[in-house]
Parts: structure tokens; C-alpha cells; sequence
């Protein structure tokens, strides 16, 4: 079994709200990925969690906060978005954070910013 | 500056072609090399990955390696209409498990 799962699909929010994407593996992988991907351009990494700490923020500003609750879970916090941050939002997990492993995305969440 | 560059296309190619995608990288110090397939409006889907130096084949696809001329291939054969998407280059250098992507090529197979 190779599935990431995120919620919600899609999310609507203004720019005074306050909301969180959900990330969930169970394949037992110790690294996890928030990339955030513009139509028609790759997807660019935000932060990366190593066996639950963070390893990489990508100068990500600060209205995107990631958490990682416990080795299968990964949460991005959202607070004073920008109409700019509308994208897909793409969580990826690997089996760990070495140069050697492939990483699986889950379906994304689709963001709008009003 | 660690890059990843692709032939952005389109690419088009008759159904039952070969379809021929090319991918080239900056770092010397790369050690893997991915491809993913993403269809419109969806996430990206790994189809394969590679190591070492030569060919890798699984089913209708071919992934070639060079590392000497830092280049990555990956060959369609047989290509079907629902080849049709955008293929995404990633590289992962020696130092973590960072992935830089290549802006990726939309490849069209006209039935």
C-alpha cells in the first residue's frame, strides 16, 4: 500500500481565517513533505520532517506553520493567507529522509484565498 | 544552483509510438532520479525510479540513465491516449532527500 491521504480536497478560506491541512501515511515512512505547486509549474518543497522533527523550511513566510504530530501524521497551519498562496497544497512521505528513497504525494489539497 | 531542466513540449505523438522524454541535471553528486506522471488537476504519480547507470525497463516503460553526460531518459512504447499528461524529472542529490523537479513536459498521444 502506497496511499497518502490529505484533507479536505478543496478549501476555501479568506484572508482572516485560520485553518489546517491533514496529511496521513501508514505505510511506516519517517520523512514527510509539504510542497505547494502553481498550475502549470512543479511542485516547490516547503518543509520537510525527519523522524518527526523538522529538518528543511524552504524560507516558507510564517502564516505556514507545519506540525507533525506523531510519525504518520503531518498538519500545515494556516493564518493570514494571501490570495498569492492559492495553489495545491501536496503532501509526499518516503520511506526515510536519505538521497535514496522515492516519495509518494497524496491527492493535494486544492486552496483558494479569497 | 542545483537544475533540472526538461523540454517543457508539448510533445506529441501518435498512439503507438515510442514517446521519448529527456531530462537534464546540474549536480554531479546526484544519486537517484525519478519520474512521475501528473494528469491534469491531479498530484504527481511515480512510474519509476533509477540508480545506476543504463536502462531500467517496467512494462511499456523504459527509464535510461547517463550519469558521465547527466541526462535521464524515459522511453514510452506503445503509447496510448492515456499517456496523455505532464511528466515531472525529479533528481535527489547525495545530502538529503531533497528533490529538485524539472518543470516537467506534457506529452499529447493522438489516437
Amino acid at each position: 500500500d502506497t496511499e497518502v491521504t490529505q484533507t479536505p480536497k478543496h478549501l476555501v478560506m479568506g484572508m482572516t481565517n485560520k485553518k489546517s491541512l491533514k496529511c496521513e501515511q501508514h505505510m511506516g515512512h519517517r520523512a514527510m513533505y509539504w510542497y505547494k505547486q502553481k498550475a502549470k509549474k512543479p511542485p516547490e518543497l516547503m518543509f520537510v520532517y525527519s523522524y518527526e522533527k523538522l529538518s528543511i523550511n524552504e524560507s516558507v513566510p510564517s502564516r505556514f506553520s507545519p506540525e507533525c504530530p506523531n510519525s504518520s501524521l503531518l498538519n500545515l497551519h494556516l493564518h493570514a493567507l494571501q490570495p498569492e498562496d492559492s495553489a495545491l497544497y501536496l503532501c509526499a512521505s518516503s520511506q526515510d529522509a536519505s538521497s535514496l528513497y522515492e516519495q509518494y504525494f497524496g491527492p493535494g489539497t486544492r486552496l483558494t484565498v479569497t | 544552483q542545483k537544475e533540472v531542466e526538461q523540454n517543457s513540449g508539448p510533445l506529441s505523438v501518435p498512439e503507438g509510438a515510442i514517446a521519448s522524454l529527456n531530462c537534464t541535471y546540474s549536480d554531479r553528486g546526484s544519486q537517484s532520479f525519478f519520474w512521475y506522471r501528473q494528469y491534469s488537476g491531479k498530484s504527481p504519480e511515480l512510474i519509476m525510479f533509477i540508480y545506476s547507470n543504463g536502462d531500467k525497463e517496467d512494462g511499456r516503460f523504459t527509464a535510461q540513465l547517463n550519469k558521465a553526460s547527466q541526462y535521464v531518459s524515459l522511453l514510452i512504447r506503445d503509447s496510448q491516449p492515456s499517456d496523455s499528461a505532464t511528466y515531472l524529472c525529479a533528481v535527489n542529490e547525495n545530502t538529503g532527500n531533497q528533490f529538485y523537479f524539472g518543470t516537467g513536459t506534457s506529452l499529447t498521444v493522438i489516437p
